[in-house]
């Protein structure tokens, strides 16, 4: 059974870079067509799609963050990672590691992060 | 981008009652892209529905998608305690992923 869970730091400064790590078990994070994404939930609010790397290394992300996302995957590790930088308290949200085709299948238990200082 | 409006915000129904929950997409989305996930209070989401109609692995019957185009609806047919949640629908295209705004089922 495939799981994923993300780890990192809970709390965050302003302007800090927000960094992220997602280390999935149970399958290879490079042996499949799959999409690997973060996906972010702000309190009480609903989803919102960060970005996403696919199996070969190329990265896709949502145009509203993009200036400020970056996913890299280390397959050595089984592992993928966000980070996010010149942070907000709008930044504030579960983090959520999923794997993606068109669907989201497989989610992580999400993590809590907070900005502030 | 395509945006999901769904709709009601909160739907308040007893157990036993039908549930309809609608997704609108700004532009038509590929049925095949269509998806319906739930997510209960401190749990992620749990993908549904997919490809419009499909439902995932282990989901009960009591739950159908259906729709096309820009017009997609998720029904519960009969109401269970655990059905009591946020639904989101999401769509894909060009590597690129949306959700709606949600909608919560409360009990009424």
């Amino acid at each position: 059974q495939l799981q994923l869970q993300e780890s990192g730091p809970g709390l965050v400064k302003p302007s800090e870079t927000l960094s992220l790590t997602c280390t999935v078990s149970g399958g290879s994070i490079s042996s499949s067509s799959y999409y690997w994404g973060w996906i972010r939930q702000p309190p009480g609010k609903g989803l919102e799609w960060i970005g996403s790397i696919y199996y070969s290394g190329s990265t896709y992300y949502n145009p509203s963050l993009k200036s400020r996302v970056t996913i890299s995957v280390d397959t050595s590790k089984n592992q993928f990672s966000l980070k996010l930088s010149s942070v907000t308290a709008a930044d504030t949200a579960v983090y959520y590691c999923a794997r993606m085709e068109s669907v989201l299948d497989y989610w992580g238990q999400g993590t809590l992060v907070t900005v502030s200082s | 981008e395509i945006v999901l409006t769904q709709s009601p915000g909160t739907l308040s129904l007893s157990p036993g009652e039908r549930a309809t929950l609608s997704c609108r997409a700004s532009q038509s989305v590929s049925s095949s892209y269509l998806a319906w996930y739930q997510q209960k209070p401190g749990q992620a989401p749990r993908l549904l529905i997919y490809g419009a109609s499909s439902r995932a692995t282990g989901i009960p019957d009591r739950f159908s998608g259906s729709g096309s185009g820009t017009d997609f609806t998720l029904t519960i047919s009969r109401l269970e305690p655990e059905d009591f949640a946020v639904y989101y629908c999401q769509q894909y295209g060009s590597s690129s992923w949306t959700f709606g705004q949600g909608t919560k089922v409360e009990i009424k």
